[in-house]
């Protein structure tokens, strides 16, 4: 079974710090995204990558960056956390060609105080 | 991006009934997944359909590619307390949907079952 693990389950950070999210998968999967899950709003698209060291910008990227250095790693950063950044955030990944089929990690809830 | 109405937006019912959700779209897709999201973790696939008119059945679920591209329904038989959770439906392809390859997700359907 695919694996994708999240570093924190539960994060509680203050305004304007740098704050890392780390995602892993265990299935040599191309492809790898990270979204944000809000109440009422379902889950959006912040970024995605395709390859090591490649990244393309989703439907909400502002306030966050990514980095990809390794296959099985896809990062998401943010510079300086604000309040409105207070969210579920969750890692997808899937095979080349199959995007559709994207497998999930179990979420990191941010709190940005 | 592109918007996709779920609905219900939450659903409560009793044990053993039958219960039916969809998804509707301006735009057409070419690919629409279920997914069920139980309470603190990420969201898990239920069901991928990638034909117009595709009906697929996964043990006690059953859902559909509409015909025009535009919709889906999932449909859940004779309910247990562990279909408990939130389901999403989400789109994929055939337009600017989700950010390229991403996917564009309905805002999903609370379903609560009483016993």
């Amino acid at each position: 079974d695919v694996k994708v693990t999240q570093s924190s389950r539960y994060l509680v950070k203050r305004t304007g710090e740098k704050v890392f999210l780390e995602c892993v998968q265990d299935m040599d999967h191309e492809n790898m995204f990270w979204y944000r899950q809000d109440p009422g709003l379902g889950l959006r698209l912040i970024y995605f990558s395709y390859d090591v060291k490649m990244k393309e910008k989703g439907d909400i990227p502002e306030g966050y960056s990514v980095s990809r250095e390794k296959k099985e790693r896809f990062s998401l950063i943010l510079e300086s956390a604000s309040t409105n950044q207070t969210s579920m955030y969750l890692c997808a990944s899937t095979m080349v060609g199959a995007y559709n089929e994207q497998f999930f990690g179990p979420g990191t809830r941010l709190t940005v105080l | 991006g592109q918007q996709l109405n779920q609905s219900p937006q939450s659903m409560f019912i009793q044990e053993g009934e039958d219960v039916s959700m969809n998804c509707t779209s301006s735009s057409i897709f070419n690919t629409w997944l279920w997914y069920k999201q139980d309470p603190g973790e990420g969201p898990v696939l239920l069901i991928a359909l990638y034909k117009a008119g595709e009906l697929t059945s996964n043990g006690r679920l059953t859902a559909q590619f509409g015909i025009t591209r535009k919709d889906s329904f999932l449909n859940i038989s004779a309910s247990i307390p562990s279909d408990v959770g939130i389901y999403f439906c989400a789109g994929h392809g055939g337009g600017s949907g989700g950010g390229a390859d991403g996917l564009t997700f309905g805002k999903g359907t609370h379903l609560i079952i009483q016993p």
